[in-house]
Formats: C-alpha cells, structure tokens, sequence
C-alpha cells in the first residue's frame, strides 16, 4: 500500500529553469512532509519540510508547498543547477512512521 | 553532534550465504532505529524499525531479520542470503517525536 506517491519517475529540466517536483499522499493523519535528496551511492539526505500547519516553506532555493485538501505537496527548485541533479524522495510522517515515495529522478542539464 | 555509522559499504555474497550488516549511532540514547532497502521502482522499502533493545518491527516479510543487541546498535542478518536480497541498504535513526530521519551512507549488497 503506496501511501506516499510520486508518481514521475523522472524530470529533465535545463539549468536555470524551475524544477517542479511533486508528491501526493493518501494518508489524512499525516501531519509533517520532507523532502531527502539522494546521490547514487550514498545515504539520502534531508533537504527541506514542512509541518502540516503550514502551506509553505522556503529555504534559499527550494521551496515546498503543500495542499492539505489535494493530499498534495511539491518541491520547487529556482533556479536548477546542474549538482541538483540527483533522486528526490518525498516522505511523510504520521506519529512515529515516516512513508517514502518511490523518488524522482531530476537531471539539470547544463 | 549525533551521527551514524553503517558498514560495509558494498558487499558481495554468494547464494546461501549468510549475512551480517551493521549499523551504529553516536551521541544520542534510545534512538528509533530503521533498516530500509532501496529497490528500483519501490523507492525506500522500510524493512525493520526499532524503538528499544530488543524490540524489532517487521514491515515486509523476506529472508531478512534485525537484531538489536544494543542501544545503539542495529544489525541486519539472513541465514541464507537470495539473488533477490541484493540491493541497497540504508540504515536510518531518529529521535521519535515526529522528528524526520538521518541516513547512514548505505551498502551495496551483491549477491551472486
């Protein structure tokens, strides 16, 4: 049982640009959203979240939205850059059970 | 500062082979500990949790299992290891609360 989705498995996106990536929840009791950024090889690591309290939340470059009504979140990166490229995981945290999506896989292109 | 140590960091195993992966957490007590799986398609398959010694969570039924002899200390086994248990391993802890997870840097099991 997929809780967390995201349903693209990959984005190519050219440098500069605005990277959109997206993550819907089936989960109502899920109350705190985070994004992990992961290199091939290596453990993911946190990027950005946002507690379910809240529609948005901005850090440098990366920006998570969420829709509450929708189950729905995403991660806005202005502007891409190449060494963005990498897997992006949304999670989900309901209590004490954090749920991942399958990951997207985000190429910037030079 | 609280960090996590997983080991090794590839692995290649024969068929029927056993099993021994080793995770470990510094500067923290009773942390949540986690083994996860990332599969192609599947994303992070969440395999173990445990919130104490010797209290083991089983998410998904396989040929894997965890023990945790220690407070910090996680470790995944098999008996007998299967083509299908290759895959990379990731071993995660947090302070419960809601708080979101910290990764240890994975191992590439290859089982051949």
């Amino acid at each position: 049982d997929q809780q967390v989705k995201q349903n693209s498995p990959s984005l190519s996106v050219q440098e500069g640009r605005i990277s959109i990536l997206n993550c819907d929840y089936t989960n109502s009791m899920f109350d705190y959203f985070l994004w992990y950024k992961k290199y091939p090889a290596e453990g993911p690591t946190f990027l950005i979240s946002i507690s379910s309290i809240k529609d948005k939340n901005e850090d440098g470059r990366f920006t998570v939205f969420l829709n509450k009504s929708a189950k729905h979140l995403s991660l806005h990166i202005v502007p891409s850059q190449p060494g963005d490229s990498a897997v992006y995981f949304c999670a989900a945290i309901d209590n004490n059970d954090m749920r991942f999506g399958a990951g997207t896989r985000l190429t910037v292109k030079p | 500062s609280q960090t996590i140590h997983q080991w090794p960091a590839t692995l290649v195993q024969p068929v029927g082979s056993p099993l021994s992966l080793e995770c470990t957490v510094e500067g923290t007590s009773n942390p949540n500990l986690y083994w996860y799986r990332q599969a192609a398609g599947r994303g992070l398959q969440l395999l173990f949790y445990s919130i104490g010694i010797d209290q083991i969570s089983s998410e998904v039924p396989q040929n894997l299992s965890a023990s945790r002899p220690q407070d910090r200390q996680f470790i995944l086994s098999s008996k007998k290891l299967l083509l299908s248990d290759s895959g990379f391993y990731l071993c995660a802890w947090s302070g419960g609360m809601g708080d979101g997870y910290t990764f240890g840097s994975g191992t590439r099991l290859t089982v051949v």
